[in-house]
């Protein structure tokens, strides 16, 4: 079975650019999340959702950042604008707690890096 | 609120020798789930073990095995015969039984096996 698959793997802008991250969960998972890994940080979850709903977005930094999952099987994540203090890797995972799945697989990753 | 401690910033083996480590939680809750996930120098999160509360079995998953102190709220992470590919980056993370949203990771402990 494929995995979450995360799109771009890696991803150099601009400071002040639109940046846009894409996740495919696992099929038939319906809970989607979103997560960001840096150094000062650690990780932390920015956003997750239930059958293609927002449940919690209290982890979003900002206005500057925002997320979507328009069917079941795809999700972005928005920056815009992007500034160097958003630099981290972010990770997307999925899981299927009705389906006896308690873990919570991740994706790739994707590396970002605002100049 | 939840959270985890992973006491031990660095640790270091030598290949084909056994490294222990150490991960403390702290939870009001009964039921929950405790995973170790592995990240290696590609980013990647890659689940390496996890174990139910509710269950007094310590989870075996070939080399790697976890001593789960419940009373404690103690849940280490034992690596047998080290291999030079399991030099990584180690988390420990904690979910709500119920709570299909946050894990809740420790600040990991990065692991280098010497050969």
């Amino acid at each position: 079975d494929a995995g979450v698959i995360q799109s771009p793997r890696h991803e150099v802008t601009e400071m002040g650019q639109e940046v846009t991250l894409r996740c495919k969960p696992i099929s038939g998972h319906d809970y989607l999340f979103w997560y960001r890994q840096t150094m000062m940080r650690g990780l932390e979850l920015l956003i997750y959702f239930n059958n293609n709903v927002p449940i919690d977005d209290s982890g979003m930094p900002e206005d500057r950042f925002s997320a979507k999952m328009p069917n079941a099987s795809f999700s972005t994540l928005k920056i815009q604008p992007s500034e160097p203090r958003d630099s981290a890797v972010y990770f997307c995972a999925s899981n299927s707690p009705a389906h006896g799945g308690n873990t919570i697989y991740f994706g790739e990753g994707s590396w970002l890096t605002v100049v | 609120a939840q959270t985890v401690t992973q006491s031990q910033p660095e640790m270091s083996v030598q290949e084909a020798e056994t490294v222990t480590l150490s991960c403390t939680y702290d939870t009001s809750e009964n039921n929950y789930y405790l995973f170790w996930y592995k990240q290696p120098p590609s980013r990647q999160m890659i689940l390496v073990i996890r174990q139910e509360a509710y269950k007094q079995q310590n989870a075996t998953e070939n080399r790697f095995s976890v001593n789960f102190q419940k009373a404690a709220k103690s849940f280490s992470l034992k690596i047998s015969d080290s291999q030079l590919g399991d030099t990584a980056m180690y988390f420990c993370a904690f979910r709500e039984e119920g709570s299909q949203g946050n894990l809740i990771f420790g600040k990991g402990t990065k692991l280098s096996v010497k050969p």
